[in-house]
């Protein structure tokens, strides 16, 4: 079946910015999670999302950070004001509620010149 | 110091051969183990889970954990070049709603 899926696979913007990212998970899959992969600070949570439950926002790591989840379906994550350090990968995955395996999706490039 | 440790290698092995990889951790709350393995320029891609102490063969993987001594490992027999590929640890507290906390991987090059 189709794995998630993650809009645009690249994104190059000018610092002061906003960015948005879209995942969309694997059909039936109620778990969402956002992760960023950089070269300095390897694979890191950002924010997680559960059925209709308030997400957990943990991982955000500041406030120009947000996402929603729309539907129980699709994710946007929305960076505003872009800074060069905001320049990494960043990962969506999904998973079943009772099962810890995460299936992630090929990730959007974000440059920020 | 980070809560899971993994070298960064590379390691470079001929083809056919076993590759060894590993991870510590810090965090004795962790239950659930993943392998994950990520091509260049690509999404990570699960290779095995294992819950608690133990081992598990898939194929020609075979992840062990030893919750006692914090140590996770991972096998992969008859390597091939197409095994090439950073390699992630991965282990998070609880079966669901929890984050991963992930290794910094371990890039393998299987040399023909």
């Amino acid at each position: 079946g189709a794995g998630v899926s993650q809009s645009p696979s690249n994104k190059v913007t000018e610092k002061g910015k906003d960015v948005e990212l879209r995942c969309d998970p694997i059909s039936g899959h109620t778990a969402l999670y956002w992760y960023r992969q950089s070269l300095g600070q390897g694979l890191e949570f950002l924010i997680y999302f559960q059925g209709n439950s308030a997400p957990d926002k943990s991982g955000l790591p500041s406030d120009r950070f947000s996402a929603e989840r729309t539907g129980g379906s699709v994710s946007t994550l929305t960076i505003q004001r872009t800074q060069q350090e905001d320049s990494a990968v960043y990962l969506c995955a999904s998973s079943t509620f009772k099962l810890p395996e995460q299936y992630f999706g090929p990730g959007t490039r974000l440059t920020v010149t | 110091q980070k809560e899971v440790e993994q070298d960064p290698g590379p390691l470079s092995v001929p083809e056919g051969a076993i590759v060894s990889l590993n991870c510590t951790y810090s965090n004795s709350a962790f239950q659930y183990f993943m392998w994950y393995r990520q091509y260049s320029r690509k999404g990570p891609e699960l290779l095995m889970y294992t819950y608690s102490s133990g081992n598990k063969e898939d194929g020609r993987f075979t992840a062990q954990v030893d919750k006692s001594s914090k140590y996770i490992s991972l096998f992969i027999r008859d390597s091939q070049p197409s095994d090439s590929a950073t390699y992630l640890c991965a282990m998070s507290a609880s079966a669901a709603g929890n984050k991963l906390t992930f290794g910094g991987g371990t890039r393998v090059l299987v040399k023909p």
